[in-house]
């Protein structure tokens, strides 16, 4: 399985936008990008996935890179609750299967 | 509609007890996946389920089990404790199939093994 590479941690205020980085040097084009986040004491969420365009949905963006080689989470409005581990997982098109492989992901701290 | 739901959610076992838990699947979901979660390792995945065959299997020791009911409801055993096995155990339920790949996950089963 392909990787991703992500800061272990970020701060941020709240009511600023977040941008959460994430390298996947090694992406094969059948890789769709998802992001995944776990606030404390929960499993983890679905957040956003996305395979060459940006993405949108109600909770955050995704820009993907031209060469798809890194993505960029965006969450436009960081509130509190949005403090958590977000994680980016590259997931092969054909394998719609419930089998994630998570890094380490990247620790968001908001503060008020 | 009722979310991804794990009994126990606390239990305490000693070592070289086996345990069972539970996962109850979103309505129509046919994939139940389990986790490990420890502070050292992460998420790490053990097993998926679809339509009550193992269709993946992740990298942990014969002790770890499961099975998937014809409802979709999943169980997963560990036999003979080990403290190591310690862990947030995390249930994910999908759809399994079809273009949409979201995972549910559940609040998890918290095993503490004295």
């Amino acid at each position: 399985d392909a990787k991703t590479t992500q800061p272990n941690s970020m701060e941020s205020n709240e009511e600023e936008p977040v941008h959460l980085p994430c390298n996947h040097s090694t992406i094969s084009g059948t890789d769709y990008i998802h992001w995944y986040r776990q606030l404390p004491s929960q499993g983890p969420e679905y957040v956003i996935h996305g395979l060459t365009s940006n993405v949108n949905n109600r909770m955050a963006s995704l820009a993907i890179a031209e060469d798809r080689k890194s993505s960029t989470l965006i969450l436009h409005r960081a509130t509190l609750r949005d403090a958590a581990v977000y994680y980016c997982i590259l997931r092969d098109v054909g394998g719609n299967t419930g089998k994630l492989i998570f890094g380490q992901g990247t620790t968001l701290q908001v503060k008020p | 509609k009722a979310g991804v739901t794990q009994t126990p959610r606390y239990l305490i076992k000693t070592r070289g007890q086996q345990v069972t838990l539970s996962c109850s699947p979103i309505s129509g979901h046919r994939s139940v996946s389990w986790y490990q979660q420890t502070p050292g390792q992460g998420l790490q995945f053990l097993f998926e389920y679809f339509s009550e065959t193992q269709r993946n299997k992740g990298n942990f020791p014969g002790r770890f089990s499961g099975r998937q009911f014809s409802n979709s409801r999943s169980e997963m055993n560990v036999s003979t404790l080990e403290l190591g096995d310690s862990a947030l155990y995390l249930c994910a339920s999908s759809l399994g199939s079809g273009n949409t790949g979201e995972l549910f996950f559940g609040e998890g089963s918290r095993l503490t093994v004295l």
